[in-house]
């Protein structure tokens, strides 16, 4: 069975600093992997996928993550953390069969960034 | 705006009551996932509708029941509540066949309230 862990449920850094958000995965097929953002009060916004392509995907907010099957892991960067990045982020797997109809997202925990002045 | 509509936005009702979240999934979307999520369990997959028919199942109580309907709207009925049904519910939906890689678009969730 797929699943997720996001290490850290609090990460705290200050604005101008790198972020870094923890994601490792199992999953027993290549996985479809994913980073989402949660702003207080809204759905979730896809951040970046990994679908077997590069392994470093770039995505929206100048995050990207880095697939290292290796390490089973895809964690979340940011050079430099914003105000606005303050939001809960969560990492998922997905077990969709490449072209099929099937899919849930299996989530991490999720991890809660604050960004400081 | 993901695309995905739900209604209503919030909802407070009583224990032991039973009420209906709607969802209305991106235009050609046919698949149509409902997640709950609260403070305790993150976010729970409860079940996937593809094109009308029920296509998996998570951890979705046996008061809990969702459809979808011909026109790929779906609904999520919850009855007898209790205190611990309080929580966000998602709806989201996805791209099938070919293009599936995965990717579902979420709506901004119906927050329930059982007092």
């Amino acid at each position: 069975a797929q699943s997720v862990t996001q290490l850290g449920s609090h990460v705290s850094v200050s604005e101008g600093a790198l972020v870094l958000l923890r994601c490792n995965y199992s999953s027993s097929v290549p996985p479809y992997l994913f980073w989402y953002v949660q702003y207080p009060n809204q759905g979730l916004q896809l951040l970046l996928k990994y679908t077997s392509a590069a392994t470093l995907v770039k995505g929206i907010n100048g995050f990207e993550a880095e697939f290292k099957k290796s390490e089973t892991s895809f964690h979340l960067t940011k050079p430099s953390a914003h105000m606005s990045d303050a939001a809960e982020y969560f990492c998922a797997v997905s077990d969709a069969i490449r072209g099929g109809s099937q899919g849930n997202l299996i989530f991490g925990k999720g991890t809660k960034l604050s960004v400081k002045p | 705006d993901s695309g995905v509509t739900q209604t209503p936005k919030h909802l407070i009702t009583a224990t032991g009551q039973r009420v209906t979240l709607r969802c209305s999934p991106r235009s050609g979307d046919l698949s149509v996932y409902w997640y709950q999520q609260s403070l305790d369990q993150g976010l729970q997959f409860l079940i996937q509708y593809y094109n009308g028919e029920e296509r998996a199942k998570g951890n979705i109580l046996e008061r809990f029941s969702a459809q979808q309907f011909p026109d790929l709207h779906s609904e999520l009925n919850l009855s007898s509540l209790e205190l611990g049904d309080s929580a966000l519910y998602f709806c989201a939906s996805s791209v099938v066949g070919g293009l599936n890689t995965g990717e579902l678009f979420f709506g901004e969730g119906s927050r329930l309230t059982v007092l």
